[in-house]
């Protein structure tokens, strides 16, 4: 299996620039996760989608975060406008069908806003 | 609030030796799951090991293995036989069913590993 796959892998824009993330799930999994990694908060949860349907945002900053799921094999991550606190690395994770199954990671997007 | 707390935001190793990482969490659930993921310098995050709170039996994966103590909340990892290529940045993590599919994780624990 190729395993989780995001792009780009590395991502430099400007403060006010629209930025999105796109992500490819492990095929069959069915849950998919936006992680936010940065030394001043860690690694913290966006959102996660469950049968391409999102099931909880509350990790989602603020407006200018948004995620969709059209399908079971892609999902985005937007920022509109992105600004200099939004640089940090974006994982993506999927996991199957049961709850105790093992979630998968992406090797991350490193975003820099200038 | 559920947490999970790593003391030790490093830690050394000499090649060949063995390691203990530390970690406690905090929750109020019975069923849960526990994690040990491994960061090295690519960024990827890799499952090194997991626990099923239910199991009484410490889980092991090759030169890794856990002490899980469900009674104190702990979860620390062992690496026996250190090698160079352990040396990463390990976090620890949980999930409960009633938290979804959500993994908290702990503030991580670099590791160096010495020749």
């Amino acid at each position: 299996d190729a395993g989780v796959i995001q792009s780009p892998r590395h991502e430099v824009t400007e403060m006010g620039q629209e930025v999105t993330l796109r992500c490819k799930p492990i095929s069959g999994h069915n849950s998919l996760f936006w992680y936010r990694q940065t030394m001043m908060r860690g690694l913290e949860l966006l959102i996660y989608f469950n049968n391409n349907v999102p099931i909880d945002d509350s990790g989602m900053p603020e407006d200018r975060f948004s995620a969709k799921m059209p399908n079971a094999s892609f999902s985005t991550l937007k920022i509109q406008p992105s600004e200099p606190r939004d640089s940090a690395v974006y994982f993506c994770a999927s996991m199957g069908r049961e709850w105790r199954d093992t979630q998968y990671f992406g090797p991350g997007t490193r975003l820099t806003v200038l | 609030a559920q947490t999970v707390t790593q003391s030790q935001p490093e830690m050394s190793v000499q090649e060949a030796e063995t390691v203990t990482l530390s970690c406690t969490y905090d929750t109020s659930e019975s069923d849960y799951y526990l994690f040990w993921y491994k960061q090295p310098p690519s960024r990827q995050m890799i499952l090194v090991i997991r626990q099923e709170a239910y199991k009484q039996q410490n889980a092991t994966e090759n030169r890794f293995s856990v002490n899980f103590q469900k009674a104190a909340k702990s979860f620390s990892l062992k690496i026996s036989d250190s090698q160079l290529g352990d040396a990463a940045m390990y976090f620890c993590a949980y999930r409960v069913e009633t938290s979804g599919s959500r993994l908290t994780f702990g503030e991580g624990t670099q590791l160096t590993v010495n020749p």
